[in-house]
């Protein structure tokens, strides 16, 4: 069972330019969180999505920033403008269905490093 | 404010011998899970361990055990026997049940010296 893959794990751009970060969960779960890392802190919790559906974007930055997790493909977080203080490690996780074995527990992928120049 | 605090920015420890990374947290809820996660060189957060905060059986996970006291929202995690591919930054971490978004710490980098 594949874990929760995230692409490009490196991603460069210069500052305006728009930054697409893919997820894909763990089979079987249908719930996804985003959480941002910049260096030497903790994760911060982003978003959380289901299938065609944001649950919970309170910490979501209110602009430029948007998620999505469409019925078909991966979630995708997308960062318009980028600026200098987007440089982060961004990290995607997913869990099973309420009401599973574990379901409150939440697999991390590898992680997006973006670096904005 | 719901907040996780560790306040050991780096810990060191000698291979195979025992060290206890502290973490408190700050909730008013009874209801959470409580986690450790290593976090190597290559960033991919790893689970070492986990607590229901229910259950006052602390966890075990081969070389890793946490000791719970829930009065005190304390959480600290320990590793036994320590091993070169330990060194790594640990978070802990929790999730009041019903909620989405998991707190962090800021983290504990050990140090595992040969």
């Amino acid at each position: 069972n594949a874990g929760v893959m995230q692409n490009p794990r490196h991603l460069v751009r210069r500052r305006g330019q728009e930054a697409r970060l893919r997820c894909s969960p763990m089979k079987g779960h249908s719930h996804v969180y985003w959480y941002r890392q910049l260096p030497e802190e903790g994760l911060k919790f982003m978003v959380y999505l289901q299938k065609e559906n944001i649950i919970d974007e309170s910490g979501m930055p209110k602009e430029r920033f948007s998620a999505e997790f469409p019925k078909e493909g991966p979630s995708i977080l997308r960062i318009q403008q980028v600026v200098r203080g987007d440089s982060a490690a961004y990290f995607c996780a997913s869990s099973p269905l309420a009401g599973a074995e574990f379901s409150y527990e939440q697999y991390f992928g590898p992680g997006t490093r973006l670096t904005v120049t | 404010a719901q907040t996780v605090t560790q306040s050991q920015p780096e810990m060191s420890v000698q291979e195979a011998e025992t060290v206890t990374l502290s973490c408190t947290y700050d909730t008013s809820e009874s209801d959470y899970y409580l986690f450790w996660y290593k976090q190597p060189p290559s960033r991919q957060m790893i689970l070492v361990i986990r607590q229901e905060a229910y259950k006052q059986q602390n966890a075990t996970e081969n070389r890793f055990s946490v000791n719970f006291q829930k009065a005190a929202k304390s959480f600290s995690l320990k590793i036994s026997d320590s091993q070169l591919g330990d060194a790594a930054m640990y978070f802990c971490a929790y999730i009041l049940r019903g909620n989405n978004d998991m707190r962090f710490g800021a983290g504990t980098r050990l140090t595992v010296k040969p």
